[in-house]
């Protein structure tokens, strides 16, 4: 029943690994979203995807990428990890990408970098 | 580019008292869309309405409201007869007309006393 999930919930990790955080949606949208809320709940967005254009934040380290084997899923992948990626990470999708598009928010997973 | 600015970083409120809080953006793009989310303790977020820059009547949904000024430059979410479950974060966020990259602002903390 879940409209957007994401896997793992909870993520700690040692500075310098690769991790990957799985987001799914069955809501049958186009667009899906990756965004980063620091500890001061600062929330960013990171990237948009569709299946025909990705759009980059431009303040984003090349160290996250996101990769989408489907419409239905979009996971973000994070190189080299830093103490300053430490933030929890939510997933979002919206049917089309306008500006008149709601987005639907998954529960978000919470990443420690040690 | 867009910017969104809450002002009151935390607020309390009595139980079954209504409170506002507030929202103000600034952006250069004739069409935007504007956007309510909720916090909880638990951390997901929730959608709780939707303002498009060209919609004549404010929009309601339930207990929630939002007075939109246009002229102002002013989005601020009505919430009527507080509830204890009330509590919580709430953001304000834009849609740009160029896609739905959501800027946030920095959140207003909620707390409905009993």
């Amino acid at each position: 029943d879940t409209a957007v999930s994401q896997t793992p919930k909870y993520l700690v990790t040692q500075m310098g690994n690769d991790k990957s955080i799985k987001c799914e949606q069955n809501l049958g949208h186009d667009t899906m979203y990756w965004y980063k809320q620091d500890s001061k709940k600062f929330l960013k967005i990171m990237f948009s995807y569709n299946n025909k254009e990705l759009i980059i934040n431009e303040t984003v380290p090349n160290r996250f990428s996101p990769k989408s084997p489907d419409k239905a899923h979009l996971n973000l992948h994070i190189n080299s990890l830093e103490l300053g990626d430490s933030a929890v990470y939510f997933c979002a999708s919206s049917q089309d990408g306008s500006w008149v598009d709601t987005q639907y928010f998954g529960p978000g997973t919470r990443l420690t970098v040690l | 580019a867009q910017k969104i600015t809450q002002t009151q970083p935390g607020m309390f409120v009595q139980e079954k008292e209504a409170v506002t809080l507030d929202c103000t953006y600034d952006t250069s793009d004739p069409s935007y869309g504007l956007f309510w989310y909720k916090q909880p303790s638990s951390g997901e977020m929730i959608f709780l309405i939707y303002q498009g820059s060209y919609d004549q009547q404010n929009a309601t949904e339930g207990r929630y409201s939002l007075n939109f000024q246009k002229a102002r430059k002013s989005a601020n979410l009505v919430i009527s007869a507080s509830q204890l479950g009330d509590s919580a974060m709430y953001f304000c966020a834009m849609s740009p007309n160029a896609g739905n990259m959501l800027t946030f602002g920095g959140g207003t903390r909620l707390m409905v006393k009993p």
